[in-house]
């Protein structure tokens, strides 16, 4: 059975620095990774998408990055803002069609 | 990216009534629709896959008579919680899968609160 687990819980850090937050799985026979984002209250954004033959995505001030054999993914933000703070979920699907397994997210707090 | 509607975004109900929640799939047609649960402060549990014509199948003590779930097109699945009680108050949350199956896009959830 799939286990996603994301470390840490919770993160707070000043406006301007980096966040890196870890996603971590027990199989590595995924089709594919995704992260969201989800502000209080309100359903999930997906943020990034990465195939399970690829190493990273990039997009704006996100990257993702995929280590597929080790069970391991990042998501890394540069220069954190305010707007950022919210709770970050990491998911990830055994095949097309196929449900995602949540890991239990990373609450972000950034302060200005 | 696609656009999955949720309706109705909250609903205060009393106990022992039914509410019915709506998952739209406005840009793309969903064979597939997940429905999960979520407590506060924690990650999303699925309840159950959707499957357009078919009927749903639910996660390990999922009661499925009590969470009715129909997916009779291929844009609108719908989750009825019936009889419902306080301890049925939660967040709801729909998803789609893109055409390909490869990407999962959200409604914007729905808060039930059971009185």
């Amino acid at each position: 059975k799939q286990e996603v687990t994301q470390i840490p819980a919770a993160l707070s850090v000043p406006e301007g620095e980096n966040l890196v937050l870890n996603c971590s799985f027990t199989d590595s026979a995924i089709y594919n990774l995704q992260w969201f984002r989800q502000d209080p209250g309100k359903g999930l954004t997906s943020l990034l998408l990465i195939q399970s033959s690829q190493r990273e995505q990039t997009s704006g001030r996100l990257n993702a990055s995929l280590d597929k054999s080790s069970g391991r993914s990042t998501l890394y933000i540069a220069a954190s803002q305010p707007g950022d703070s919210a709770t970050y979920l990491c998911a990830v699907r055994a095949a097309a069609g196929n449900k995602l397994t949540f890991g239990g997210g990373t609450r972000v707090l950034v302060k200005p | 990216g696609a656009v999955v509607s949720q309706h109705p975004s909250w609903v205060i109900c009393k106990s022992g009534t039914s509410v019915k929640i709506e998952c739209r799939s406005l840009d793309f047609q969903a064979t597939t629709m997940f429905w999960y649960r979520q407590f506060p402060k924690q990650s999303l549990m699925l309840m159950a896959t959707s499957n357009e014509g078919s009927k749903a199948t639910y996660e390990q003590g999922v009661e499925k008579d009590k969470f009715l779930i129909n997916h009779a097109s291929l844009t609108l699945s719908t989750l009825t919680v019936t009889s419902a009680h306080p301890e049925d108050s939660s967040f709801y949350i729909c998803s789609a899968s893109s055409p390909m199956g490869t990407e999962a896009f959200f409604g914007q959830g729905t808060r039930l609160t059971v009185v």
